[in-house]
């Protein structure tokens, strides 16, 4: 079946470290990969994106690249902030019609 | 895009009661999703909801505990039927913008989630 898999949290850090969540999944066919992030007390807000091998999604720093090789969505940030404080998810969605599959999170704490 | 709203966004609940959650989308959209979140854990899902057919529940899932309409493209609610401690969670409605094959699609939208605690 379908599933993701994340590093275990909680990831501490200090401001302007270097950041990996590790992410890999199992699938049929060819998913499409996904971060969300759970700011505290907010809702879940897509991070970024990829949908086919070797697209990588980038945005607010953040970035990650689909390996298909691996099977791995690696979240990577040169420099994280006080405020990237939150919970990260990687998804997966295997074909148009079908709902994202969760990883268990991981929570992040950046201290200054 | 799409944006999505929830109705409540929080409530507290009393055991035996049961509460319907409203989620009302910005555009029409075919496929909706209700989504569970218990607290410290990740999102599980409850049921997809297509418009014009009976929603398809998860493995641990039932109609007769969450009852779900979708009278519309634009609009759907999920019931929490008989509520005990066990139901307190974010219960977050989804949408999906676009196919696999639109590069501007392919993206799930989260409402705001709706927090309920049983007591």
């Amino acid at each position: 079946g379908n599933s993701v898999t994340q590093m275990e949290g909680p990831v501490t850090l200090s401001e302007e470290a270097f950041l990996t969540i590790n992410c890999t999944y199992t699938a049929t066919g060819y998913p499409s990969l996904f971060w969300y992030v759970q700011y505290p007390g907010e809702g879940l807000q897509l991070l970024l994106k990829a949908t086919k091998a070797d697209d990588k999604g980038s945005n607010k720093g953040f970035e990650a690249t689909y390996r298909k090789e691996t099977t791995s969505f690696h979240l990577e940030k040169g420099s994280v902030q006080v405020s990237d404080s939150a919970v990260y998810f990687c998804a997966l969605r295997n074909q148009a019609g079908t709902a994202l599959i969760f990883g268990k999170g991981t929570t992040l704490s950046v201290s200054s | 895009s799409a944006v999505i709203s929830q109705k409540p966004s929080r409530d507290i609940c009393q055991r035996g009661t049961s509460l319907t959650i409203q989620c009302q989308v910005d555009s029409q959209v075919t496929m909706m999703f209700w989504y569970r979140q218990q607290p410290g854990q990740s999102l599980t899902l409850i049921a997809t909801a297509n418009q014009g057919s009976e929603a398809t529940y998860e493995s641990g899932f039932v109609i007769d505990k969450f009852p779900i309409s979708r009278p519309n493209l634009t609009f759907s609610t999920l019931t929490v039927s008989n509520m005990s401690p066990e139901d307190s969670s974010i219960y977050l409605c989804s949408v999906a913008a676009g196919t696999l094959d639109d590069a501007s699609g392919n993206t799930i939208y989260f409402g705001e989630g709706s927090w309920l605690t049983v007591v």
